[in-house]
This record gives structure tokens, sequence and C-alpha cells, in this order.
């Protein structure tokens, strides 16, 4: 099974701040997924990165995916209170189907 | 909505008490996923499901756990003589497998359902 590591494990910031969170594996990833969970609901899955190199953008939210695709990162630009929550990188390991292995995720909380 | 569902989304018991959890994936997914996640942790894998089959299970699924899909819809869960250390959210996800000319696999991820046993 292969293990991801995530870091930090917690981060509190004030609103306007940018973040970076990390996820790192000594495997290679045939994909990477990264979600949001709320308190109280389940995931929900913000991107899947495939292609090393790869950098994709969702509004404020910056993904980026390893050269090697041993390690992807997160980056938010001006957070803001409503993007609290727990964000957790995912694969399915060599490849892309399957069972997911969770990192244990980085608890993020923006104060107004 | 047509998403994933759960039901109930709170369970309170007592120890030595059996427990059932239905999972509604969302329609025509084939595949369907039980995961556990306990409080400020990422889910873990516990067994899935293509269509009516078992395919995996963890060791994580003990014998006190039994999950079936007996028409490939819905899925129950049960944790039989509940233990305190089952305390957790029971995730439930689906997804469409073998779509050709798809890469990758998606989860859908439902509400969960939140154990506590006391």
């Amino acid at each position: 099974t292969q293990l991801l590591e995530q870091s930090p494990q917690f981060l509190s910031i004030q609103e306007g701040e940018n973040l970076t969170v990390y996820c790192n594996s000594s495997s290679v990833f045939s994909s990477l997924q990264w979600y949001r969970q709320e308190p109280g609901e389940g995931p929900v899955l913000l991107v899947t990165v495939v292609t090393g190199g790869e950098v994709k953008k969702l509004k404020r939210l910056t993904f980026q995916f390893g050269d090697a695709r041993k390690d992807s990162s997160l980056h938010i630009t001006a957070a803001q209170p409503g993007d609290t929550g727990l964000y957790l990188c995912a694969t399915a390991g060599g490849t892309s189907y399957g069972k997911l292995t969770f990192g244990q995720g980085t608890i993020l909380t923006v104060h107004p | 909505d047509t998403g994933v569902s759960q039901d109930p989304r709170h369970k309170i018991t007592k120890r030595g008490q059996n427990v059932t959890f239905r999972c509604d994936p969302i329609s025509e997914h084939n595949r369907l996923y039980w995961y556990r996640q306990t409080l400020g942790q990422g889910p873990e894998f516990l067994t899935y499901f293509q269509n009516e089959a078992q395919l995996e299970k963890s060791r994580l699924l003990s014998d006190r756990f039994s999950a079936e899909r007996p028409k490939g819809s819905f899925s129950t869960l049960e944790i039989q003589r509940t233990e305190q250390g089952d305390s957790a959210m029971y995730l439930c996800a689906s997804s469409l497998w073998g779509l050709a000319g798809t890469r990758g696999e998606t989860q859908y991820f439902g509400p969960g359902t939140r154990l506590l046993v006391l």
C-alpha cells in the first residue's frame, strides 16, 4: 500500500494570506486526487492530476504534480474563511483504479 | 439530488449491539466503496463491490463486519457486537468504472454515517 505524507497537519491563518499544502510519497503516483472535506460531510473531489509537471487551477487554488509524480502541492491564494476544512490527497496507487489511499490530511482554519 | 446518500447520518449505540448502515450510490455506478474515518485522519479503505460482487476486503474488516450489495445497487454495512473502537465516520463512495475513453476512476463520496459506541 502506497503511503502518503501530508504536511503541515494543521494550518491556522488569517483571511487574505497564502498557503501551501504538500503531499509526498516514496512511490510514483499513477494519478493523485485532492479532496476537501467539511466537518460532518464526506470528501468532495477538487481535482485529479495525472501528468508529471502538470499544473491545474481552480479559482484561487493551484494544484501541482511533481515532475517525477511522487509529490504534489496545493496552493491557495488570498485564503477566505470559506476555505476552512480538511484537505486530503489520495491515490489509487500504481493504477488509476480501485481503492484510494489517503494522506492524514491538513486541517486548515482561516480566521476572518 | 442524485448524489450518494447514506442512512442514518448519525448512530449512537451501546457496546455489544449490532448496527447496520445503508448506502445508495449514484444511479448506474457499478462500483461501491466503504471507508472508515476517525477524527482528524484520512479515510481508510474497508471493502468494495463491483456490481454485486465483493472484490476486496481490508484487513481492517474484522469478522464482526459484513457488507453486502445484493442487487448491485444499494449496499449495507453491518457491524456485530460493536466495540468502542468502532466509533468513527463510515463513508460510502461510488464510481463508474470501465467506461471506454475515460482515464482513471472518480469516486463520489456520500455524507457518511457517524457512529458512536458508548
